[in-house]
């Protein structure tokens, strides 16, 4: 079956820091990638994502690489701010029409302090 | 913007109780669903919907009814509420077509307590 892996949290950062949130995962066929961010007292909202591999997304200053070779998608940002304090999920689909059942890793929680 | 709404965003039931907890979207997407998001679970998927008249199970559908008379309505329903079903349930629709991707539109949730 499919399933997502991302590191345990949680993280604190000090703002300006360099983050990295690491994700795995299996899937049988193709899958897209996404990484998903939860503000507090808010529903998920999309990030970034990938649909191939070697795909980049980015968004906000945020990256994340769809790599194959190493069935990961590591999430990456240069210099955190204190707004991006969240929790962040990686999650994966496979196939396309109807079947879009997305399957989420645990959740981080980040928090960046001033 | 409307996108996904959901009501109510806070519910406190009796165990043994009933109720719905209403979705609705304004994106013309077929696709819809709900999670329920408990701590170090992260989501988990009950029941999805791919177009009217057209429901499935997902990953934790036990105790939970669902029905799609409309594209646009999806009510999640708790026949005999239990304190395991405590959680904060979202729901969360996507565009299928061709050009679809998969990314899913999440409301902003429904925090119920079973006491």
């Amino acid at each position: 079956g499919n399933s997502v892996t991302q590191m345990e949290g949680p993280v604190t950062l000090s703002e300006e820091a360099f983050l990295t949130i690491n994700c795995t995962y299996t899937a049988t066929g193709y899958p897209s990638l996404f990484w998903y961010v939860q503000y507090p007292g808010e529903g998920l909202q999309l990030l970034l994502k990938a649909t191939k591999a070697d795909d980049k997304g980015s968004n906000k200053g945020f990256e994340a690489t769809y790599r194959k070779e190493t069935t990961s998608f590591h999430l990456e940002k240069g210099s955190v701010q204190v707004s991006d304090s969240a929790v962040y999920f990686c999650a994966l689909s496979v196939g396309g029409g109807s079947n879009y059942k997305l399957t989420f890793g645990k959740g981080t929680l980040l928090t960046v302090n001033p | 913007n409307a996108g996904v709404t959901q009501t109510p965003k806070f519910q406190v039931l009796k165990t043994g109780q009933s109720m719905t907890l209403q979705c609705a979207q304004d994106m013309n997407h077929e696709y819809m669903s709900w999670y329920r998001q408990d701590p170090g679970m992260g989501l988990r998927l009950i029941h999805y919907s791919v177009g009217a008249g057209i429901t499935d199970q997902g990953e934790v559908p036990n105790g939970y009814n669902v029905s799609r008379s409309t594209t646009e309505d999806f009510p999640l329903r708790l026949l005999s509420a239990a304190p395991s079903q405590t959680s904060v349930y979202f729901c969360a629709s996507s565009y299928t077509g061709l050009s679809g991707t998969g990314e899913l539109f999440f409301g902003e949730g429904s925090r119920l307590t079973v006491l």
